[in-house]
């Protein structure tokens, strides 16, 4: 069975500093898609950014990039330029090719400081 | 855009009693989601329905039950709620064909069950 897998509960940031979310992820499969989603106080969960693993390039959205290394199962999610409001929750998920499930990770919460 | 609606922000049951949560997209997706959140665990998917009077379980399905009579609307049951079932719940919906890979979340419901 697939298992992702976040290895920090929380973070920290400055304000307009980088962040690294780390994610590793474990599955024989080949075909796949992975996700980031935020999750703020408001709690509605919103796609941050998504990657599907048969491209090697990796996804970027605006301040929000992704270093995918697939050989290695890892899914990192990189912040540039921190803003108060990337304060949240975030969750990876994993999901195959060919099925509905998402799994996700257990969380990572963001604090950013002015 | 895309509106998921759950009928509740917040909710408090006694133990025992038969509890609806109700959750209404906008979108005519195909196939909508129930997931469980907890703290430490993420979200644990609990229920799913690919189309109208059809159900599929998740990973977490005992004591819960589902119904999807029309197409925009999937509610949750819990048959006999108990304190073991405080959590908060969210549902998704997503377009049918595996390539719209994005699912769409609510804000959430936040059950006690005391």
């Amino acid at each position: 069975a697939q298992t992702v897998t976040q290895s920090q509960p929380e973070m920290s940031v400055q304000e307009a500093e980088t962040v690294t979310l780390s994610c590793t992820y474990d599955t024989s499969e080949s075909d796949y898609y992975l996700f980031w989603y935020k999750q703020p106080p408001s709690r509605q969960m919103i796609l941050v950014i998504r990657q599907e693993a048969y491209k090697q390039q990796n996804a970027t959205e605006n301040r929000f990039s992704v270093n995918f290394q697939k050989a290695a199962k890892s899914f990192s999610l990189k912040i540039s330029d921190s803003q108060l409001g990337d304060a949240a929750m975030y969750f990876c998920a994993y999901r195959s090719y060919n099925t509905d499930k998402l799994i996700f990770g257990t969380g990572t919460r963001l604090q950013v400081f002015p | 855009d895309v509106k998921v609606t759950q009928s509740s922000r917040y909710l408090v049951k006694r133990t025992g009693e038969k509890v609806f949560l109700e959750c209404v997209q906008d979108m005519d997706h195909e196939n909508m989601f129930w997931y469980r959140q907890d703290p430490g665990l993420g979200l644990r998917l609990i229920y799913f329905s690919y189309d109208v009077k059809m159900k599929e379980k998740g990973d977490i399905p005992e004591g819960y039950s589902v119904s999807r009579e029309k197409k925009e609307r999937f509610s949750l049951i819990l048959e006999s709620a108990s304190t073991n079932q405080t959590s908060m719940y969210l549902c998704a919906s997503r377009d049918s064909g595996l390539a719209k890979n994005i699912q769409y979340f609510g804000a959430g419901t936040r059950l006690s069950v005391l």
